[in-house]
């Protein structure tokens, strides 16, 4: 069975700071992994994924993630967050080998940023 | 590009009715869409997997006489959730796979369900 752990509930960061949001992953075959932000009352809205090639993936707003196979993790980063960036973020698997073509969730971390 | 839309995105209806929530692709075509449900501050949990034409798939624990998926055309699926209680007050949400292959699920902006 494929999971997705979030260690942390919430992450505070002031504003200008680096900013990471941790993920674990447990998969049996090569995972899709995918990073998500969901706003207040909103649907999720895509910020990045990995499949294949770059450990190091760029997606929106200046998010990048780094896939890292050893330690089975995929964490979000920023190098300068703002207040705007605050909001709920989502990371998922995708198990290959299950054929499943749903994403598995995580519990969501909290991301505050403070001005 | 790649835009879902969910319809309402509020409902409140009252104990033992049943309440319909559309999820469109507006300019593509989805083989595929997803539901899920979403408690306050929790993950997404998926319910359904329907396929264009045919049957959902349902997660296990989820009833499949109570949440209704219809998936009658490319761009359209349908939940209904039959004679609705007050614990099947949450948010809803839908996201569609495209035909392209790629594997980005885009997700629909929600339909806050209230059973009062």
């Amino acid at each position: 069975a494929q999971s997705v752990a979030q260690p942390e509930d919430q992450v505070n960061v002031a504003e200008g700071n680096p900013l990471t949001v941790k993920c674990t992953y447990s998969v049996s075959g090569n995972p899709y992994l995918f990073w998500y932000v969901q706003y207040p009352n909103r649907g999720l809205q895509f910020l990045l994924k990995y499949i294949t090639g770059d450990n190091l993936v760029k997606g929106s707003y200046g998010f990048e993630a780094e896939f890292n196979k050893s330690q089975t993790s995929f964490h979000l980063k920023k190098p300068s967050a703002l207040v705007s960036d605050s909001a709920l973020y989502f990371c998922a698997v995708r198990d290959m080998r299950t054929g499943r073509r749903a994403l598995t969730f995580g519990s969501g971390t909290r991301l505050q940023v403070q001005p | 590009g790649a835009v879902v839309s969910q319809h309402p995105s509020r409902v409140i209806c009252k104990s033992g009715t049943s309440v319909k929530i559309e999820c469109r692709s507006l300019d593509f075509q989805a083989t595929t869409m997803f539901w899920y449900r979403q408690f306050p501050k929790k993950s997404l949990m998926l319910m359904a997997t329907s396929n264009e034409g045919s049957k959902a798939t349902y997660e296990q624990g989820v009833e499949k006489d109570k949440f209704l998926i219809n998936h009658a055309s490319l761009t359209l699926s349908t939940l209904t959730v039959t004679s609705a209680h007050p614990e099947d007050s949450s948010f809803y949400i839908c996201s569609a796979r495209g035909l392209t292959g790629r594997d980005e699920q885009y997700f629909g902006p929600g339909t806050r369900l209230t059973v009062t």
